[in-house]
């Protein structure tokens, strides 16, 4: 079994490009997180799936971030016309339960940066 | 509101030797979770060890126990023997569903 994937895992864009990142969770977790982890900094939730229902968003999510998660299985997390403070590890995991304290397992990241 | 508190930036710690970081939280919901997560330079977190608010036990994984001090809200992550590959930044992280993380300690093994 493979752990959480995610892709790409470096993107370098111009500002005001769209960006659009892939994550692969353990198969036959329910839940999915997508996280941003700025430089010397702990990560900080963004939005999570229970299956393919998005249950909550963070005010960290401006309008410009999409996430969805269509078939509850693979999810992708959109920047539109990004700016250079969106440059950050952005951090998928997945686990399995309801309950909320199930252990995430996260995949590799992936760094973004915005010039 | 729900915090996470890590008051070492950086620790030191002696090859084969046993080093403590230290993580506070504050949470006014009864039951929840404690985490400990490694970040290696690579970027990945990586699961240490968990603990339940309702554990009685302290949890233990191999070299790593959680010194769980309920009443103080305190989860400290201890690691015994240290090994070169330990140094990484570590994140104590309490758990609403979502996880919500310290500002991580930075630890360096010496040889």
């Amino acid at each position: 079994d493979t752990g959480v994937s995610q892709d790409p895992r470096h993107k370098i864009t111009k500002r005001g490009q769209n960006v659009t990142f892939r994550c692969d969770p353990i198969s036959e977790h329910n839940r999915l997180y997508w996280y941003r982890q700025t430089l010397g900094q702990g990560p900080e939730f963004l939005t999570y799936f229970q299956n393919e229902a998005q249950l909550e968003k963070s005010r960290l999510l401006s309008d410009r971030f999409s996430a969805e998660r269509p078939k509850g299985s693979f999810s992708t997390l959109e920047i539109q016309r990004t700016e250079q403070g969106d440059s950050a590890m952005y951090l998928c995991a997945s686990s399995l339960g309801t309950s909320g304290e199930e252990t995430q397992y996260f995949g590799p990241g992936t760094r973004l940066l915005v010039l | 509101a729900q915090k996470i508190t890590q008051t070492q930036p950086g620790m030191f710690v002696q090859e084969k030797e046993a080093v403590t970081l230290d993580c506070t939280y504050d949470t006014s919901d009864p039951s929840y979770g404690l985490f400990w997560y490694k970040q290696p330079s690579s970027g990945e977190m990586i699961f240490l060890i968990y603990q339940g608010s309702y554990d009685q036990q302290n949890a233990t994984e191999g070299r790593y126990s959680l010194n769980f001090q309920k009443a103080r809200k305190s989860a400290n992550l201890v690691i015994s023997a240290s090994q070169l590959g330990d140094s990484a930044m570590y994140f104590c992280a309490l758990s609403r569903g979502k996880l919500i993380f310290g500002q991580g300690t930075e630890l360096s093994v010496k040889p």
